[in-house]
């Protein structure tokens, strides 16, 4: 069984604050990291598929970084916003064979106004 | 919106009952798998069916099972269901890369 590990399990900022999370993996037999973004009432919606060690990946002012090596993932926003307020979850694809995702149960960010 | 869609959005019913949840894809995508999340728990994937063919399969019970017919949409049939059954069961379609595509869910809820 896969152990993928996000921390922290919930952070709330103040708007325009800065933030980051991370997301840990077991490295042996990494084939992609894959980061997505749960709002309340809707559906887990994707923002990053990343493969390759030393990866960086952006999306207006979020962005991600990977590191295949030691096993983990960091997820940055920049100025954060209320809209920007989510669950983030992080899931691992191991194994070029396997379509199987390993989620993370995600950290919940709240972005007080 | 995703393009993926799943009905019912919720489904109500009783210990021992069986049910069938129904997802369609988006179009041209050939993979459809099923995830249950529960109280506490991360997404939990259930199986994955790829154009027609199981492909991979994760933590299902043998009271579940599901397919994928001729016009790739895909059910999940859920039997003898039991209070811990309950939860939030996506299904996500991908076609030629692995980015995963979640329709809105269906709720469970199982009395």
């Amino acid at each position: 069984i896969l152990n993928v590990e996000q921390s922290p399990q919930s952070l709330h900022v103040q708007e325009g604050d800065s933030t980051n999370f991370t997301c840990s993996f077991p490295s042996s037999n990494f084939y992609a990291l894959h980061w997505y973004r749960w709002e309340t009432a809707k559906s887990p919606e994707a923002l990053f598929v990343m493969t390759l060690n030393g990866d960086e990946k952006k999306k207006g002012r979020i962005s991600a970084t990977l590191n295949t090596k030691e096993g983990y993932s960091y997820l940055y926003i920049k100025g954060s916003q209320p809209e920007d307020s989510a669950t983030y979850l992080c899931a691992l694809l191991s194994g070029a064979g396997s379509y199987q995702l390993t989620f993370g149960k995600g950290t919940k960010l709240s972005v007080i106004p | 919106d995703s393009g993926v869609t799943q009905t019912p959005k919720h489904l109500i019913t009783a210990t021992g009952q069986r049910v069938t949840l129904r997802c369609s894809p988006r179009s041209g995508d050939l993979s459809v798998y099923w995830y249950q999340q529960s109280l506490d728990q991360g997404l939990q994937f259930l199986i994955q069916y790829y154009n027609g063919e199981e492909r991979a399969k994760g933590n299902i019970l043998e009271r579940f099972s599901a397919q994928q017919f001729p016009d790739l949409h895909s059910e999940l049939n859920l039997s003898s269901l039991e209070l811990g059954d309950s939860a939030l069961y996506f299904c996500a379609t991908s076609g030629g890369s692995h980015t995963q595509y979640f329709g809105p869910g269906t709720r469970l809820t199982v009395l």
